[in-house]
């Protein structure tokens, strides 16, 4: 089966720590996407990778951290400078250009 | 920079019923559009999308939606809501010069009444 993996479900954090969230892929898409998701703030697009060993800031990028060692993987850490970091995360993977992104199931962090 | 409005947070309708979910965006040269669906506590599903071609654009579960240029509008409807259709439904855009970056707004929750 093709498509998107993210774990875990469920995330907790304490105060200064830093948590990383899994993303796999295996629809052999360039591009991977890192999104938050608040109530009633809709998708805010936090970084992307269009290409392995490269990666682009969101609108939301501080507080956060992404690698991009190979093309099927795109993990995200959460560091200690992220103040609120209670939220939804959606990963999602696309072609180049205007293509459809597909979605993971999504990482729901709380903070302990 | 694009930025896209969904006019109502809340549309309540009743089973049977039709039902259209308002999409604006900011004007630009040329766009690319797209409706996503989101189950609760699941990822997104993509529903249709306008690339070019028919303003008209039909997708999954008998959702349609029509691209218009005049108005930077474009509207989802469906004729015939079913209690299955319960979900919060998002507008998403992405313009010619930044063609792999989407902007999401808001969210509509549509709540389907028996």
């Amino acid at each position: 089966d093709g498509g998107i993996t993210q774990s875990p479900k469920y995330l907790f954090r304490k105060e200064g720590q830093n948590v990383t969230l899994s993303c796999e892929q295996n629809l052999n898409h360039d591009a991977m996407y890192w999104y938050r998701q608040d109530p009633g703030q809709g998708l805010r697009l936090i970084y992307y990778s269009q290409i392995v060993n490269d990666f682009q800031k969101g609108d939301i990028a501080e507080g956060y951290s992404v690698s991009r060692e190979k093309k099927e993987s795109f993990p995200l850490t959460v560091t200690s400078a992220q103040k609120n970091p209670t939220a939804f995360y959606l990963c999602a993977s696309g072609g180049r250009g205007p293509q459809t992104q597909y979605f993971g199931p999504g990482t729901r962090l709380l903070v302990l | 920079a694009q930025s896209v409005t969904q006019l109502d947070s809340q549309v309540p309708v009743f089973e049977e019923a039709p039902v259209e979910l308002r999409c604006n965006y900011s004007s630009s040269v040329s766009v690319y559009l797209f409706w996503y669906v989101q189950y609760p506590n699941q990822g997104l599903q993509l529903l249709l999308k306008y690339l070019s071609g028919s303003t008209l654009v039909k997708g999954i579960n008998g959702f349609e939606a029509e691209f218009n240029k005049s108005q930077t509008s474009f509207h989802l409807r469906k004729p015939s809501v079913h209690i299955s259709d319960t979900a919060e439904y998002f507008c998403a855009v992405s313009d010619l010069n930044e063609a792999q970056k989407l902007v999401f707004g808001q969210g509509t929750r549509l709540t389907i009444n028996p």
